[in-house]
């Protein structure tokens, strides 16, 4: 079955600074994965996915993650922070049961940008 | 955004009354899903529906029904509450079973039993 696991439950960054959100999964079949961000007292909002094709995959607010096969790995980065990125970050996986996608997600990431 | 809303958006109640959450879509989406939110457990699938009147279990479905009788709408009650389902709930909907679709969520629904 597969699962997520975020590495870190929190990660404290200085502003501009290079971040890097680590995610590791387990599946035995093709997986889809998935960041989603979401913002003080807000719903989730799609990052970004992976789908096929390019290991690179960028998104919005100046985002991207890679996927890494060999390491079952699909870790969020952005090269310059800013105040306004401070949120909690999940990571997720697509599972099909009975014909219906659900997503797992792993425990979240809170990323705090101090100035 | 999409066409998401939840009501309540905040509830206290007492452990033991019933509760029931709504969530209203207006993008016709076949899918729509009710997950948990708790610290240190990211969100958690409580229930979901493919269809009206199609739903079934999630992983943390126990003391929880859903029902759905219209397209758009899809309810979650608690029976009788506990101090254990104080949490955030999410809506979601999905307009295919494909896995690399995307699923949107709604604002959320903050509920406290106490």
């Amino acid at each position: 079955a597969q699962s997520v696991t975020q590495l870190d439950s929190q990660v404290p960054v200085f502003e501009e600074a290079p971040v890097e959100l680590r995610c590791n999964y387990s599946s035995s079949v093709s997986v889809y994965l998935f960041w989603y961000v979401q913002y003080p007292n807000q719903g989730l909002q799609l990052l970004l996915k992976y789908l096929s094709g390019s290991t690179l995959v960028k998104g919005i607010n100046g985002f991207e993650a890679e996927f890494n096969k060999s390491q079952t790995s699909f870790h969020l980065r952005k090269p310059s922070v800013h105040i306004s990125d401070t949120a909690e970050y999940f990571c997720a996986v697509t599972r099909i049961i009975q014909g219906a996608q659900k997503l797992v997600f792993g425990q979240g990431t809170r990323l705090t940008i101090n100035p | 955004d999409a066409g998401i809303t939840q009501s309540p958006r905040h509830k206290v109640t007492e452990t033991g009354t019933p509760v029931t959450l709504r969530c209203h879509q207006t993008e016709n989406h076949r899918y729509m899903y009710w997950y948990r939110q708790d610290p240190g457990h990211g969100l958690r699938l409580i229930h979901y529906s493919y269809g009206v009147k199609d739903t079934d279990k999630g992983e943390v479905s126990d003391g929880y029904s859903v029902s759905r009788s219209k397209t758009e709408d899809f309810l979650l009650t608690l029976e009788s509450a506990t101090s254990s389902q104080t949490s955030v709930y999410f809506c979601a909907i999905s307009d295919s079973p494909r896995g690399g679709n995307t699923i949107y969520f709604g604002e959320g629904s903050w509920l406290t039993v106490v």
